[in-house]
């Protein structure tokens, strides 16, 4: 079964102190590692996929990367309009739908 | 195109009363998915859709879930005889691939009283 992983559970950072997140991951063969962004009471909102180890993916502030067992969404400089939960979730080559870990809760103080 | 649409936004009901809720996907998709979340958990697969053809189902969905997208547009899911536990957000997402990122919805809070 996929099991997604993610830490810390929450984060605190003050404006401008460069962090990263960690997402762990178990799958029979991965097709595709997603991250997203969610705000209180809103749906997640896609920010980046990445489908094999190696792969970086960058924005703004951002920058994804993954290896054959983890992906870290790693925050340069973050502001406090970055605070969200910020979802890890993969897909697996048996079809199966994203499988989504718990998430870490983001807040940057001014 | 105006992303994915879900209606209502908030929905307060009794115990054991019926709730159906629906989800207007991104026309260009022939993927749809239905997740549910509680507060402080990532969101937990319920069903999901082929054009109009339900592919596969969570342990999750009890019998008193149901969900149907005819004619391969929009969807809807019910709950039947609604529990405590059903309190949660209900999200809707659509793809157009299965290593395609989904397009989520804002999802439908439901609250049981």
């Amino acid at each position: 079964e996929d099991q997604v992983t993610q830490s810390p559970e929450a984060l605190r950072l003050q404006e401008g102190e460069s962090s990263s997140l960690n997402c762990s991951y178990t799958v029979s063969g991965l097709r595709g590692l997603f991250w997203y962004r969610q705000d209180p009471g809103k749906g997640p909102e896609f920010l980046f996929t990445l489908y094999s180890a190696g792969e970086e993916k960058e924005k703004e502030r951002l920058k994804a990367t993954l290896t054959k067992k983890e992906s870290f969404l790693h925050i340069t400089a973050p502001k406090p309009e970055d605070s969200a939960t910020y979802l890890c979730a993969v897909v697996s080559s048996g079809n199966t739908p994203l499988v989504f870990g718990k998430g870490t809760r983001l807040s940057v103080i001014a | 195109d105006t992303g994915v649409s879900q209606d209502p936004r908030h929905k307060i009901t009794k115990r054991g009363q019926n709730v159906t809720f629906r989800c207007d996907p991104i026309s260009e998709h022939n993927r749809l998915y239905w997740y549910r979340q509680t507060l402080g958990q990532g969101p937990e697969f319920l069903t999901y859709f082929q054009n109009e053809a339900q592919l596969e189902k969570s342990r999750l969905l009890s019998d008193r879930f149901s969900a149907e997208r005819p004619k391969g547009s929009f969807s809807t899911l019910e709950i039947q005889r609604t529990e405590q536990g059903d309190s949660a957000m209900y999200l809707c997402a659509s793809s157009s691939g299965q290593a395609h990122g989904y397009t989520f919805g804002s999802g439908t809070r439901l609250t049981i009283v």
